[in-house]
């Protein structure tokens, strides 16, 4: 299995709080992303990073930021969380091109009361 | 029209035979497509990818990719109650490292 941990693995918020998950890996890949899962919707993009201090957002950004200050970190922060985002959130890694497998993480459950 | 789409399921399957997961993609500039198998409440993990037209084998697995059609689908012979999950299917958006994800299929396999 890829190195890759995510932190924490399950969390209950309350709406209007700032919460921040983590993911870190072992294997020194310079793509990281961060995915949510919901019933009928498959996965999809948050945001992403391809490199330190390099990160860009996906086709459901809103209400998220991320950081990488360093190639094995990468955080995602629910700026005030709402109950649209109980969600699970999966991070996933990849070596580089578009032809590379992302390797997903073990996810986390977050209830947003 | 969503970028990715996938046969709606449940799919029921009898142990043995075969089962066959569609996944049609809306990107003609798409190049790498990729089968995921989640287990419930466990995370996506790979089972194929492809990358050409035609066909990949790999032990019971078979991709199989035709762009012309922008279609690409996954055949599980001999099915075991083992493969019992949900199947994600997932192609790379143009000439990009981001995946878009279709909604998934899930499968039973009846001993």
């Amino acid at each position: 299995d890829a190195g890759i941990t995510q932190s924490p693995r399950h969390k209950v918020t309350e709406t209007g709080t700032p919460v921040t998950l983590r993911c870190h890996q072992t294997e020194n890949h310079r793509y990281m992303y961060w995915y949510r899962q919901d019933p009928g919707h498959g996965l999809r993009l948050i945001h992403y990073s391809y490199g330190v201090k390099d990160t860009d957002k996906g086709e459901v950004s809103d209400g998220y930021s991320v950081s990488r200050s360093k190639t094995e970190d990468f955080l995602l922060t629910l700026e005030s969380a709402t109950s649209s985002q109980t969600s699970v959130y999966f991070c996933a890694i990849s070596e580089s091109s578009y032809q590379e497998t992302q390797y997903f993480g073990p996810g986390t459950r977050l209830l947003v009361l | 029209q969503k970028e990715v789409e996938q046969n709606s399921g449940p799919l029921s399957v009898p142990e043995g035979a075969i089962a066959s997961l569609n996944c049609t993609y809306s990107d003609r500039g798409s190049q790498s497509f990729f089968w995921y198998r989640q287990y419930s409440g466990k995370s996506p993990e790979l089972i194929m990818f492809i990358y050409s037209n035609g066909d990949k084998e790999d032990g019971r697995f078979t991709a199989q990719l035709n762009k012309a059609s922008q279609y690409v689908s996954l055949l599980i012979r001999d099915s075991q109650p083992s493969d019992s999950a949900t199947y994600l299917c997932a192609v790379n958006i143009g000439n990009d490292y981001k995946l878009s994800f279709g909604a998934g299929t899930t499968v039973t396999v009846r001993a």
